[in-house]
């Protein structure tokens, strides 16, 4: 069956180290996205991609870095400089990433908490 | 993105209807969106609504769309134990998605 897969679903860092979230879908969607879920603060884009090797950032894309190398790939590492990581980690994919009725697929989320 | 606003928090009793409400930005947005979101989940495409139509049926979820307000609302009929989750609505700005903050439904036995 397609769709996203994200892994893990569970994830803890120490304060100071980098880690990384994996994005994978096998839809052969052209964009992804990264979004950032705070309870009572719905959901924030990191960044987003609309094709391979290109990127753009989101509202809140200090402390994230991404890459998209191949089409169905889209890592998200959070790093030592993003302040507050704690909290639940979505990526979606689309199409095309011009508006339609389909609208996003979306993984099942990692949540990521800092010990 | 500009705020898409929503209530926090409903409470309803089995049986009864919800309703859910929205308040948007964009007056131009080509879609709206509903999204459920079970627990520990990612989200769920709902249905969504063209921006020229008022209203759309789909078995039990009712959409109603106020552009002169920039209102949107989905009712749920018959509202079972299954249906607590968080609905976020969505609207596109400028290609891209931009959520609501959610509303937690809760369904009362």
């Amino acid at each position: 069956d397609g769709g996203i897969t994200q892994s893990p679903k569970y994830l803890f860092r120490k304060e100071g180290q980098n880690v990384t979230l994996s994005c994978e879908q096998n839809l052969n969607h052209d964009a992804m996205y990264w979004y950032r879920q705070d309870p009572g603060q719905g959901l924030r884009l990191i960044y987003y991609s609309q094709i391979v090797n290109d990127f753009q950032k989101g509202d809140i894309a200090e402390g994230y870095s991404v890459s998209r190398e191949k089409k169905e790939s889209f890592p998200l590492t959070v790093t030592s400089a993003q302040k507050n990581p704690t909290a639940f980690y979505l990526c979606a994919s689309s199409p095309d990433p011009r508006p339609a009725h389909y609208g996003y697929t979306f993984g099942s989320g990692t949540r990521l908490t800092v010990v | 993105g500009e705020d898409v606003e929503q209530s926090l928090f409903l409470s309803v009793r089995e049986g009864d209807s919800s309703v859910i409400n929205c308040t948007y930005t964009d007056s131009s947005s080509t879609y709206l969106y509903w999204y459920k979101q079970e627990p520990g989940a990612g989200l769920q495409l709902l249905t969504y609504i063209f921006s020229n139509m008022d209203m759309k049926q789909d078995q039990r979820l009712t959409v109603l769309l106020n552009k002169k307000d920039k209102h949107l609302s989905l009712r749920i009929a018959d509202t079972q134990t299954g249906d607590s989750a968080i609905y976020f609505c969505a609207e596109i700005q400028v290609n891209q998605f931009y959520f609501g903050t959610g509303t937690s439904l809760t369904v009362i036995p």
